[in-house]
């Protein structure tokens, strides 16, 4: 069966270091694959995109890797912020055409002060 | 805001009965999706549109769910004889369309049935 795995666990982490999240893919071939952030009570911001052409991708303090063999995204977020605190979710090409996104569970990241 | 609204942004209703979700995309995108999504879990699609075509449905959307986008503007997504497990938040998102891939995510509805 398909299945997107992200950290369940929340991952705290000190203000000024890196957090890295993982996410998981089985039985995809997605085409790109992306993240989101979302705040409690609020609907999923888009952050980055990454094709399965490409290792990876940055886009300020953010980083994001992509290994089509290993079937795994990295998203780094370096000097993090106590306002970087969110969920943050993978998401991949769900089907061919459409663009219709599957999304992993998400993963709290915590920034503590 | 990333430019999607959907209203209303919450609805609390007794099982039984109907409820109906409107979202207003980006003006200029010619897909919209619906996703629901439950505490602790990701969004999962429900449907999807390009322009006033309803083209996939997910097998997760039972014959109480219609979603309409009449001439390719707003859509509605209505729930009949509302069941306690659809208490779940809505959300509503758009994008340009082919090679386009961003999706731009509205707020969503948080449905409550009771």
């Amino acid at each position: 069966s398909q299945k997107i795995e992200q950290n369940s666990e929340a991952l705290n982490i000190q203000e000024g270091k890196t957090a890295t999240l993982t996410c998981n893919y089985t039985n995809y071939s997605p085409a790109y694959l992306q993240w989101y952030r979302q705040d409690p009570g609020r609907g999923p911001v888009f952050l980055l995109l990454i094709r399965e052409n490409e290792k990876e991708k940055r886009k300020e303090r953010l980083k994001v890797t992509f290994d089509t063999t290993l079937k795994q995204s990295l998203f780094h977020i370096t000097a993090s912020q106590p306002a970087d605190s969110a969920t943050y979710l993978c998401a991949l090409d769900g089907s061919g055409g459409n663009n219709r996104l599957a999304f992993g569970k998400g993963n709290q990241v915590v920034v503590i002060p | 805001d990333t430019g999607v609204s959907q209203n209303p942004r919450h609805k609390i209703t007794k099982r039984g009965q109907n409820v109906t979700f409107r979202c207003d995309p980006i003006s200029e995108h010619n897909r919209l999706y619906w996703y629901r999504q439950t505490l602790g879990q990701g969004p999962e699609f429900l449907t999807y549109f390009q322009n006033e075509a309803q083209l996939e449905k997910s097998r997760l959307l039972s014959d109480r769910f219609s979603a309409e986008r009449p001439k390719g503007s707003f859509s509605t997504l209505e729930i009949q004889r509302t069941e306690q497990g659809d208490s779940a938040m809505y959300l509503c998102a758009s994008s340009r369309g082919q090679n386009q891939e961003t999706q731009y995510f509205g707020p969503g509805t948080r449905l409550l049935v009771l």
